[in-house]
C-alpha cells in the first residue's frame, strides 16, 4: 500500500521569507512523487514532479522540491514567499509499477502574510 | 500542459433530483478519467476510475447506484448523482490520465461545486 504524510495542516510564512511544506510517503518499489496547488473553488494544478534524475526538482512558480530517498521526504520550498503563494498544496505518490493511481496526501494550507 | 475541462462549474439541486456532471479532455484522448470528491479542507477522495468502452471501478464505500459513471467517448466522461440528498453536496473534481504522456501524468478539471437543497 502506498500512503503520503503532510504532518501540517497549515504553515505560515512572512511575504519575502523562505517556505517548505513538508511531505512524506511510503510506496513500494521506486516512488513517482507530485506537488499540486489548488486555489478556492478550483481544480488542482500541477507544480512538479519527481521520477528519476536530480533529487533537486525545480517546478513553476519558482518552487522547487527535493527527494530525499533515505528520509522519504519530498518537501516542497520556494526562496521567497508571495502573498500569491497562499493556497492549498497536496502532495501526491505513486509507485513505478503496479497501480498507476497515485495518492494524495490531506493537503497542507499555505497562508503568506503581508 | 494538456486541458480538461468541467460542466458545470457550479450547480445546485433539489433533493430528489439527478444531475449530471461532464468532464472532457480537450486535446488529448483519455482512456483513463478519474472522479474524485473533496470536503471542506480535506483532501480528495477517489470516487471511481472511469475506463472508456467499460464499466467504472468504484472505490469501496461508494454507491454506484448513486453516483452513475459513464466513460462513452476518449473526451468525454460522465458522473450523475441520482437522487440527490443535501449530505452530496461537495465539491467534484475529474481528472484524465494522458495515455501518450510519458510518466503516465494526471490532468485535472477546475472542479463542480454541487448544493443540494
Amino acid at each position: 500500500a502506498q500512503s503520503v504524510a503532510q504532518p501540517e495542516d497549515q504553515v505560515n510564512v512572512a511575504e519575502g521569507n523562505p517556505l517548505t511544506v513538508k511531505c512524506t510517503y511510503s510506496v513500494s518499489g521506486n516512488p513517482y512523487l507530485f506537488w499540486y496547488v489548488q486555489y478556492p473553488n478550483r481544480g488542482l494544478q500541477f507544480l512538479l514532479k519527481y521520477i528519476t534524475g536530480d533529487n533537486l526538482v525545480k517546478g513553476s512558480y519558482g518552487f522547487e522540491a527535493e527527494f530525499n530517498k533515505s528520509q522519504t521526504s519530498f518537501h516542497l520550498k520556494k526562496p521567497s514567499a508571495l502573498v500569491s503563494d497562499s493556497a492549498l498544496y497536496f502532495c501526491a505518490v505513486r509507485g513505478s509499477g503496479g497501480s498507476y493511481i497515485p495518492t494524495f496526501g490531506r493537503g497542507t494550507s499555505l497562508i503568506v502574510h503581508p | 500542459g494538456a486541458v480538461v475541462s468541467q460542466h458545470p462549474s457550479r450547480v445546485i439541486c433539489k433533493s430528489g433530483t439527478s444531475v449530471k456532471i461532464e468532464c472532457r479532455s480537450l486535446d488529448f484522448q483519455a482512456t483513463t478519467m478519474f472522479w474524485y470528491r473533496q470536503f471542506p479542507k480535506q483532501s480528495l477522495m477517489l470516487m471511481a476510475t472511469s475506463n472508456e468502452g467499460s464499466k467504472a471501478t468504484y472505490e469501496q464505500g461508494v454507491e454506484k447506484d448513486k453516483f452513475l459513471i459513464n466513460h462513452a467517448s476518449l473526451t468525454l466522461s460522465t458522473l450523475t448523482v441520482t437522487s440527490a440528498h443535501p449530505e452530496d453536496s461537495s465539491f467534484y473534481i475529474c481528472s484524465a490520465r494522458d495515455p501518450t504522456g510519458v510518466d503516465y501524468e494526471q490532468y485535472f478539471g477546475p472542479g463542480t461545486r454541487l448544493t443540494v437543497t
